[in-house]
C-alpha cells in the first residue's frame, strides 16, 4: 500500500512570496490532516478535513494561509505572503476516518529567507 | 487544556542498554496516547498508541508503553536498544471523539545511541 506522498520536498522562498504545498493521502482515507512543525518543536495540526469539508481550522493563520481539498482526494495549503516565521515543514497525515490512526507523509520543509 | 511534557530534550544511551523515555499529558477525560518517531528527512511513524483496556501497550520495533493515570504519564520503554533506534520521538494525546481527533504533540525527546 502506497503512503501518503507529498511535494516538493523542500522549498526555499523569500518572505512576501507565496507557495504551495500538495499531498495524495491513501488510498480510501477520509480524514486528511495538515500539520506545522517548526524546528524544535512538536507537529501542530493547521485544518483538518473529512472528505471535502473542513472539520478543524481553528489554529490556521487564515489571513495568508488557506487550504484546500478538491473531490475529497489531494490536498494543497498555501501561503501568501510568507514570513520568516513561517519556516517549518509541513506534514500531511491521513486516516481512514477520523478516529482512526493517523500515516504522516515526509513532510515539505520550507525556508523563508 | 490539552497538552504533553516531554522532559527529556536529548537522551543518549549505549546501545544494548535499556530506555525510557518520559511523558507526561494534561487532559480532562480519558485521552487516546500516541507514541511517533521521526527519523531525519523522514514522517512520522506511529510506535504505538493505548486507547482503552490493558494499560501495558506493545509497539512495534520491541516498544511497550504503561499508561497509568494516576500520574498521568504514557512512558515509552525498550529492553535493548539498537544503533537504528536513533531518531525523534513524538508522545501525542488525542481527543478520541467528536468531529475532530486532532494530536496535540509533545516537543520531542531526541535519542542518541553510542556503540
Amino acid at each position: 500500500e502506497a503512503g501518503v506522498a507529498q511535494s516538493p520536498r523542500y522549498k526555499i522562498i523569500e518572505k512576501r512570496q507565496s507557495v504551495a504545498f500538495w499531498c495524495n493521502p491513501i488510498s480510501g482515507h477520509a480524514t486528511l490532516y495538515w500539520y506545522q512543525q517548526i524546528l524544535g518543536q512538536g507537529p501542530k495540526l493547521l485544518i483538518q478535513f473529512q472528505n471535502n469539508g473542513v472539520v478543524d481550522d481553528s489554529q490556521l493563520p487564515k489571513d495568508r494561509f488557506s487550504a484546500e481539498r478538491l473531490k475529497g482526494v489531494d490536498s494543497t495549503l498555501k501561503i501568501q505572503p510568507a514570513k520568516l516565521e513561517d519556516s517549518a515543514v509541513y506534514l500531511c497525515a491521513s486516516s481512514f476516518t477520523k478516529q482512526d490512526t493517523q500515516y504522516f507523509g515526509p513532510g515539505t520543509r520550507l525556508t523563508v529567507l | 487544556a490539552q497538552s504533553v511534557t516531554q522532559p527529556d530534550i536529548h537522551i543518549t544511551v549505549s546501545e544494548g542498554a535499556s530506555l525510557e523515555l518520559r511523558c507526561n499529558y494534561s487532559y480532562g477525560a480519558t485521552p487516546y496516547l500516541f507514541w511517533y518517531v521521526q527519523s531525519p528527512g523522514q514522517g512520522l511513524q506511529l510506535l504505538l498508541k493505548y486507547f482503552s483496556g490493558d494499560t501495558l501497550v506493545q509497539g512495534i520495533k520491541g516498544f511497550e508503553a504503561e499508561f497509568k493515570r494516576s500520574q498521568s504519564s504514557f512512558n515509552l520503554r525498550k529492553p535493548s536498544v539498537h544503533w537504528s533506534d536513533a531518531a525523534e520521538y513524538f508522545c501525542a494525546v488525542g481527543a478520541g471523539g467528536g468531529a475532530t481527533n486532532k494530536l496535540i504533540f509533545g516537543t520531542g525527546t531526541l535519542l542518541a545511541v553510542q556503540p
